[in-house]
């Protein structure tokens, strides 16, 4: 299967941290991307690669991979942080993209 | 510093073709690897991504809607153009070019994005 799976929504403590998840089995064999999604905003990309950010992007987002799951962590969760975030990846045997059903965070 | 940017109009009618253009700056089409993708979102839904257009000319279609997309490149205008045929009020959406990383390959991930466009298919 090429699509990729999110929970719909996460939630966590100013502060604490948080993991938020994608899974599909393109993930064995290509990154996901992360992109952080704010209302009435265009995406913006938070992860990339094996876990690189974007100039920018704090030091808290980081990625992670294993299996078939691609993680985004964020690292002491800041108010700003509250967004809608989607993962996505190159579809494995094909070139075509798919994206997760993104992922609502609140920052409680 | 790459920018793009979509334009195209705010409404469209059931049935009309779709003409949508992403104009961009700071790269080029012609360098190996280099891709631009369309994407949509309709309001309050997730990210759908409808095509991607690459520096060798290869096309690639969203499986559930390849029957309606076309999408083409102008190097000498920086621009790529998705059309989207037989327009439907489920269409309505805003609609997003982005710019793949190219040193990424052979993954597909999206480092610039356009503002978005919204368009509304009304009857």
């Amino acid at each position: 299967s090429s699509e990729l799976t999110q929970d719909p929504a996460v939630s966590v403590a100013l502060g604490q941290t948080v993991r938020i998840t994608c899974q599909g089995d393109t993930l064995r064999f290509y990154y996901a991307g992360w992109y952080q999604q704010k209302p009435g905003q265009a995406p913006v990309l938070v992860i990339f690669g094996k876990n690189n950010r974007p100039s920018g992007i704090p030091d808290r987002f980081s990625g992670s991979s294993s299996g078939n799951t691609a993680s985004l962590t964020i690292s002491g969760a800041q108010a700003e942080d509250e967004a809608d975030y989607y993962c996505n990846s190159r579809a494995n045997g094909s070139n075509h993209v798919v994206f997760g059903g993104g992922t609502k965070l609140t920052v409680l | 510093q790459i920018t793009l940017k979509e334009s195209g109009p705010t409404q469209v009618k059931p049935t009309q073709t779709l003409t949508l253009t992403c104009t961009f700056s700071g790269f080029s089409l012609l360098s190996t690897g280099v891709a631009v993708g369309w994407m949509r979102q309709p309001p309050g839904k997730a990210l759908e991504w409808l095509a991607l257009v690459y520096w060798d000319d290869d096309k690639r279609y969203s499986p559930t809607l390849r029957s309606r997309l076309t999408i083409t490149k102008d190097t000498s205008k920086n621009q790529v153009v998705l059309t989207m045929t037989n327009m439907d009020p489920v269409d309505t959406a805003t609609y997003y070019c982005a710019h793949r990383m190219p040193q990424l390959a052979p993954h597909v991930t999206f480092d610039s994005w356009g503002q978005g466009t919204l368009v509304t298919v009304y009857s």
